[in-house]
């Protein structure tokens, strides 16, 4: 079953502009964590946030977690044409023995 | 440190014939998972194993696949009898523990003519 949806589906933006990702979940989680696709390729581990959190950075990328409303975004500021790629939230289910739970991704398109 | 390496990349089988795809996890990690893409879709969880257990395997279809991850040696998925459903690219994640990120490889891409 799908834990985590994004939103939106697609997204595209131009160079500097900053990308707003947002991944609702359903059930309680241990962590939520980001994860990058391009095209054809394996997916990248971007961040991970822990239930107790409510905000991470790393680099251009800030994400936040809001467990009352059981959604996360993630922002990418000042976006580069590199940054084009499908973005997937992965939910740990607060369950011992579960692998993570990817939802279905956003793809975004950064033209310069 | 190599990754996470996924052999072969490309497979082609017939209809009814066997897939067999690998997966060697990154060096320290004990965990491996499996997930299956269909184009333009997410992740779908097939299975989770450590060595020789098999922890989760809700994700696999009951029939045709299985999954080990020996002692020794990597991580097999097992398709037999393959159908034209069963094309779509199969990648594989190692995790030193089940609460870190995971490592992906870069997938096998199985197709069945």
């Amino acid at each position: 079953s799908q834990q985590g949806e994004e939103d939106p589906q697609a997204l595209s933006i131009q160079e500097g502009e900053n990308a707003t990702m947002n991944c609702s979940y359903k059930t309680s989680i241990n962590n939520l964590q980001w994860y990058r696709q391009n095209s054809g390729r394996g997916l990248v581990h971007l961040i991970l946030i822990r239930s107790n959190e409510r905000e991470k950075h790393s680099g251009r990328l800030r994400v936040t977690l809001d467990t009352s409303k059981k959604s996360s975004s993630l922002l990418i500021t000042a976006s580069r044409a590199a940054d084009t790629a499908s973005y997937f939230c992965a939910t740990d289910k607060n369950q011992a023995g579960t692998a993570l739970i990817f939802g279905k991704g956003t793809t975004l398109s950064v033209s310069s | 440190n190599a990754g996470v390496m996924q052999n072969p990349r490309h497979l082609v089988r017939r209809r009814g014939q066997e897939a067999r795809l690998r997966c060697s996890p990154m060096k320290g990690h004990s965990h491996v998972y499996w997930y299956r893409q269909l184009p333009e879709e997410g992740l779908k969880f097939m299975v989770y194993l450590q060595k020789e257990n098999i922890i989760d395997e809700s994700g696999m279809p009951k029939e045709r696949f299985s999954a080990e991850f020996p002692k020794e040696g990597p991580s097999i998925l097992r398709i037999q009898q393959v159908v034209r459903g069963d094309s779509a690219a199969y990648f594989c994640a190692s995790s030193p523990d089940r609460s870190s990120g995971y490592t992906f490889g870069s997938g096998t891409r199985l197709t069945v003519v």
